[in-house]
């Protein structure tokens, strides 16, 4: 079954912990994307990957970093995390970019106290 | 102002009502564009990709309008399983995609 798998699906932690979310997608996708949804806001964009070690910042990159060594894998990393970091994730992928439609992993809420 | 802005929500209409949402984008490079639905918070699922010259799905038509910067969903013959929050997407250049706030529509027997 073609889909993209975060993990954790759920996670509180402490401020400062740092903490790794993973994103694989097994359809051979070029581009991966992940973003943050906050109440009553649509997606924003954290950083987006066209390939293998191309990576690139979205509109709202502070406080993360991310790899892509590998076409599937994207993880999200919060080296420090901050309660202002407490919010839903999601990790989308698509064949050639965001021009085509995007695929996303059923997200992972993040509670930082 | 934001890049990208949909209409307030939230739309209430009764079933078999047609319904229509806009959204504004900012950015006249912007390339493509798409209608997601979103349910309860789950994740956004692809439901029409916008095109100039329109699009159609069953109950489902979008429209883009360039000159005026917009992009449209029409919804008609509602259901209530149509009961979703509904985002539009622009994206400016090959990577970076701008979600709008969303319109959510609850469609009532």
């Amino acid at each position: 079954e073609a889909q993209v798998t975060q993990n954790p699906r759920y996670l509180i932690t402490v401020t400062g912990k740092k903490l790794t979310v993973t994103c694989s997608q097994n359809m051979n996708h070029e581009y991966m994307s992940w973003y943050r949804q906050d109440p009553g806001l649509g997606l924003r964009q954290i950083y987006y990957s066209m390939n293998v070690e191309v990576t690139d910042k979205g509109d709202v990159p502070e406080g993360y970093k991310v790899s892509r060594k590998e076409k599937r894998n994207f993880p999200l990393i919060l080296e420090s995390p901050s309660p202002n970091q407490t919010s839903l994730y999601f990790c989308a992928s698509s064949p050639h970019g965001a021009a085509q439609p995007q695929h996303f992993g059923d997200g992972t809420r993040l509670s930082i106290l | 102002r934001k890049e990208v802005e949909q209409d307030p929500g939230p739309f209430n209409v009764p079933e078999g009502a047609t319904v229509a949402f806009n959204c504004t984008y900012s950015n006249s490079a912007s390339q493509s564009f798409f209608w997601y639905r979103q349910d309860c918070r789950k994740e956004p699922k692809l439901l029409m990709s916008v095109y100039s010259s329109g699009n159609e799905d069953g109950r489902f038509t979008a429209q883009l309008n360039r000159a005026s910067q917009y992009i449209s969903l029409l919804i008609r013959d509602s259901k209530l399983s149509d009961s979703a929050t509904y985002l539009c997407v622009v994206n400016q250049n090959a990577g970076k995609s701008t979600f709008g706030d969303g319109t959510t529509l609850t469609v009532k027997p």
